[in-house]
């Protein structure tokens, strides 16, 4: 399977400590998106990535969070001293943009459990 | 500020019936316009999308309508099957920036 691949699928964590989750785009898209979805809300935009560069950053990115894609392939998203707040899924995207625009594909996500 | 409306949470069809799906923006500055479908403990799935310089745009079931005038955007599936229950949301984005906005997301429920 070739689509955008996330890990871990879950994870529960306690307050307070750090997590890292990981995101696979698929393979020749350059451009790879996080975003986090509560429940009952559609997904929220957090991070962008073109190549290797970090394009744009929402404000519910607060400085806790730290994106990377050290290679422009995979990224890594980083949660410090999580927070109850931080509970939701985590879910990176990717596209292509050829000529017009490009949709972009999810992958499965990572649920965080913040307890 | 919520700049993309889902105002109805759930809705049930009958199957072979329509499903219509709607949505409500509020920037006239949006001018690009998508559908993702849902299922439980997966990513949400591209479904179709649609510029600002069209009105309709159809694949298969499926097909969008854009009222720019309106700022209303929506989604018909018809004939509607089982397999079309999910959580529907629509997207918008602007000419330039890269990300996209969500709505809250529609429940579909096709009852046999």
């Amino acid at each position: 399977d070739t689509g955008v691949s996330q890990d871990p699928r879950h994870k529960i964590t306690k307050r307070g400590q750090n997590v890292t989750f990981r995101c696979d785009p698929i393979s020749e898209h350059n451009r790879l998106y996080w975003y986090r979805q509560t429940l009952g809300q559609g997904p929220e935009f957090l991070t962008y990535f073109q190549n290797e560069a970090q394009l744009e950053k929402s404000r519910l990115l607060s400085d806790r969070f730290s994106a990377e894609r050290p290679k422009g392939s995979f990224s890594t998203l980083e949660i410090q001293r999580t927070e109850q707040g931080d509970s939701a899924m985590y879910l990176c995207a990717s596209s292509l943009r050829a000529g017009g625009r490009a949709e972009a594909f999810f992958g499965q996500g990572t649920r965080l459990t913040v307890v | 500020d919520q700049q993309v409306k889902q105002n109805s949470p759930s809705l049930s069809v009958q199957e072979g019936r329509i499903s219509i799906l709607n949505c409500d923006y509020t920037n006239s500055m949006f001018d690009y316009f998508l559908w993702y479908k849902k299922y439980p403990a997966e990513g949400p799935t591209f479904l179709i999308s649609i510029s600002s310089i069209k009105d309709k745009n159809e694949d298969g079931r499926f097909t969008v309508f854009l009222n720019k005038s309106a700022k209303h955007l929506s989604l018909h599936i018809v004939p509607s099957q089982p397999g079309d229950s999910a959580v529907y949301f629509c997207a918008v984005s602007i000419q330039g920036a890269q990300k996209l906005v969500f709505g809250q997301g529609t429940r579909l429920t096709i009852n046999p």
